[in-house]
């Protein structure tokens, strides 16, 4: 299946830092990426859908001043958590599909835990 | 946001029983797709599903598409210890502003004994 990595697979920031995480698709164009976040024993929460050159798209609640998002390739989007707090803190996956709409498979990247102190 | 409810929330079985699990939504899917995540990793797709009353099978996994389009169970058959991990459900539909969009269960934890 088709490949997609994150970086970094873990970071530790002091409150009231910037942290950038990395989503690349490797073997394939992600014209739709998808940020998630999911808390200890939680599902995963969708913030948000990036297509390749356009504004994310992010769902209720989830502010957009704070989670940064830029796809500005076709294999690669970023999300930024400005100011982190420690209420930040938690397990941030990427998917990437091939398709628009994001409705083809996603493919999930290994995720980032961030840990805010 | 929504998610799907999702039973058991978790499970303790001795290695070789059957194991099921199941999704249910009080919104119709186009799309039904059953992910396993291991600790700190992310969801890999087991199966997806794709019409309603469909039944596909990825050797030992089975899933069905519920004909009302607002459910799905997956099954695993004589279960071994790498069975482990938290299995979730997640439900995509094609049309509205969710379009492309994946709603999660809040998953099963399976927990196997040798």
């Amino acid at each position: 299946g088709a490949v997609v990595s994150q970086h970094p697979s873990r970071v530790i920031c002091k409150s009231g830092t910037s942290v950038k995480i990395e989503c690349r698709s490797l073997d394939f164009q992600a014209t739709t990426m998808f940020w998630y976040r999911q808390f200890p024993k939680q599902s995963l929460m969708l913030m948000a859908t990036s297509n390749e050159g356009s504004k994310a798209t992010y769902e209720q609640g989830v502010e957009k001043d704070k989670f940064l998002i830029n796809h500005a390739s076709l294999t690669l989007s970023t999300l930024t958590v400005t100011s982190a707090h420690p209420e930040d803190s938690s397990f941030y996956i990427c998917s990437a599909s091939p398709d628009v709409k994001g409705t083809d498979t996603q493919y999930f990247g290994p995720g980032t835990r961030l840990t805010v102190l | 946001g929504q998610q799907l409810n999702q039973n058991p929330q978790s499970m303790f079985i001795q290695e070789g029983e059957d194991v099921s699990m199941n999704c249910t939504s009080s919104s119709i899917f186009n799309t039904w797709l059953w992910y396993k995540q291991d600790p700190g990793e992310g969801p890999v797709l087991l199966i997806a599903l794709y019409k309603a009353g469909e039944l596909t099978s990825n050797g030992r996994l089975t899933a069905q598409f519920g004909i009302t389009r607002k459910d799905s169970f997956l099954n695993i058959s004589a279960s071994i210890p790498s069975d482990v991990g938290i299995y979730f459900c997640a439900g995509q539909r094609a049309g509205g502003t969710s379009y492309g969009k994946l709603t999660f269960g809040q998953g099963t934890i399976l927990t196997v004994h040798p």
